[in-house]
């Protein structure tokens, strides 16, 4: 039980377009949901936390503009990297919150700008 | 702020042999201490955890050790298997209400038959 996914797992994308990435709570209904971002051989930086209805809550010095956050239901959440930049290259790593405070990672989705 | 620093790796190890990442953290207070481990391909799963000073966390032969004393969690396991290979990370959470998860680097152990 408590599975997430994410979908893409992987995507290459010309600099200048918008990419799409969803985070699936499979079997569980999660209110609260993360989204992270990891560099090579670097730590998860938590970028937003994202709550169903509402507006997410975003970070020290992450642009809410240009990662746009959904969760339009309690099982889904998106994460949109607009205008992507090949800086904007990263491993992206969503997590959904089930029965009390633990967190439940999705396997990633790895953006690459060209 | 808070902070973790875990030995980097990659570890490799020869399968029954005794593994150990060292894990430091500084942080205000007395925060929550977690390892995670990711296995390839899939996402990150808690491992164990400890809440306060001296508890224990245990879970599938791994075990760390809350250490106030040296801010300390280290992960150990007395004889790992090649199922053992993943990345572990170390993580805190504060105990005030809204505090996340903090992360340490991830150390990628690679466990030889």
């Amino acid at each position: 039980g408590a599975v997430v996914s994410q979908h893409p797992s992987w995507v290459i994308c010309k600099s200048g377009t918008s990419v799409k990435i969803e985070c699936r709570s499979l079997d569980f209904q999660a209110t609260t949901m993360f989204w992270y971002r990891q560099f090579p051989k670097q730590s998860l930086m938590l970028m937003a936390t994202s709550n169903e209805g509402s507006k997410a809550t975003y970070e020290q010095g992450v642009e809410k503009d240009k990662f746009l956050i959904n969760h339009a239901s309690l099982t889904l959440s998106t994460l949109t990297v607009t205008s992507a930049h090949p800086e904007d290259s990263s491993f992206y790593i969503c997590s959904a919150k089930y029965q009390g405070d633990t967190q439940y990672f999705g396997p990633g989705t790895r953006l690459t700008v060209l | 702020g808070n902070s973790v620093t875990q030995m980097e790796g990659p570890v490799t190890l020869s399968e029954e042999a005794f593994l150990t990442i060292n894990c430091t953290y500084t942080a205000t207070g007395y925060p929550s201490l977690f390892w995670y481990v990711q296995y390839p391909g899939e996402g990150l799963q808690l491992l164990l955890k400890a809440t306060k000073a001296d508890d224990k966390g245990s879970n599938k032969g791994f075990e760390a050790t809350y250490r106030k004393e040296t801010t300390s969690f280290h992960l150990e396991k007395g004889s790992v298997q090649v199922s053992d290979s993943a990345v572990y990370f170390c993580a805190l959470k504060g105990k005030a209400a809204g505090n996340k998860l903090t992360f340490g680097g991830g150390t990628r152990v690679l466990v030889k038959p």
